[in-house]
């Protein structure tokens, strides 16, 4: 089944304390992208990666880290968690080529909370 | 730079009512894509259609159907005969061939509520 994974579904921390949230597809697609969603605001992109070891950064990424060392994987890093980082957070990919652009597939969501 | 306005935060209908969610963009680029999601009460993002700026045929999938009009930069959504189980959060979204489709900007969201 194609499908975007993310763990933790739901994760409750407290402030600096370094978290990782990982997101794996296995559609073998060379767009990744990390959104968070908070009331209010819709999904804001944070960071996205066009394919392995290309990464940029979206419209919020301060307080966040990504790596993409395989196509599949492309884990969320927040080094020092901060309380305004509590939030609701999507992986998704697509297949973009040229002028081709997919759908883009979402994961299940991971929730988290920083206190 | 992209945007995109839902200018409905949340509608209210009665089961069997038509709804029509707006949804207004703007983009500097001749070449885009548009998106609907619909994020149930289970919080997953559920990809409802794609049409790219070329394409301005309008397009009915069961009680769903768009409405896409570059001339007033539109893409509306509209349901027929709504249900219960249309209640959800909807999303807009846009990708612009300027930025490589490396972002999809969305819309804040319009919450539909459909109620028995």
């Amino acid at each position: 089944e194609a499908q975007v994974t993310q763990n933790p579904r739901y994760l409750i921390t407290v402030t600096g304390k370094k978290l990782t949230v990982t997101c794996s597809q296995n559609m073998n697609h060379e767009y990744m992208s990390w959104y968070r969603q908070d009331p209010g605001l819709g999904l804001r992109q944070i960071y996205y990666s066009m394919n392995v070891e290309v990464t940029d950064k979206g419209d919020v990424p301060e307080g966040y880290k990504v790596s993409r060392k395989e196509k599949r994987n492309f884990p969320l890093i927040l080094e020092s968690p901060s309380p305004n980082q509590t939030s609701l957070y999507f992986c998704a990919s697509s297949f973009n080529q040229g002028n081709y652009v997919d759908e883009q597939y979402f994961g299940p969501g991971t929730r988290l909370t920083v206190t | 730079a992209q945007k995109v306005t839902q200018a409905q935060t949340e509608i209210s209908v009665v089961e069997k009512e038509d709804v029509t969610l707006d949804c207004v963009y703007e983009t500097r680029d001749t070449t885009y894509y548009l998106f609907w999601y619909k994020q149930p009460p289970s919080g997953e993002l559920v990809f409802l259609i794609r049409r790219n700026s070329f394409d301005e045929q309008n397009e009915i999938s069961g009680r769903y159907s768009w409405n896409f009009q570059k001339s007033t930069s539109s893409f509306n959504f509209t349901i027929t005969a709504s249900q219960v189980v249309d209640s959800a959060v909807y999303f807009c979204a846009l990708s612009e061939a300027n930025s490589g489709y490396s972002t999809l900007t969305f819309g804040k969201g319009t919450m539909l509520l459909v109620s028995p």
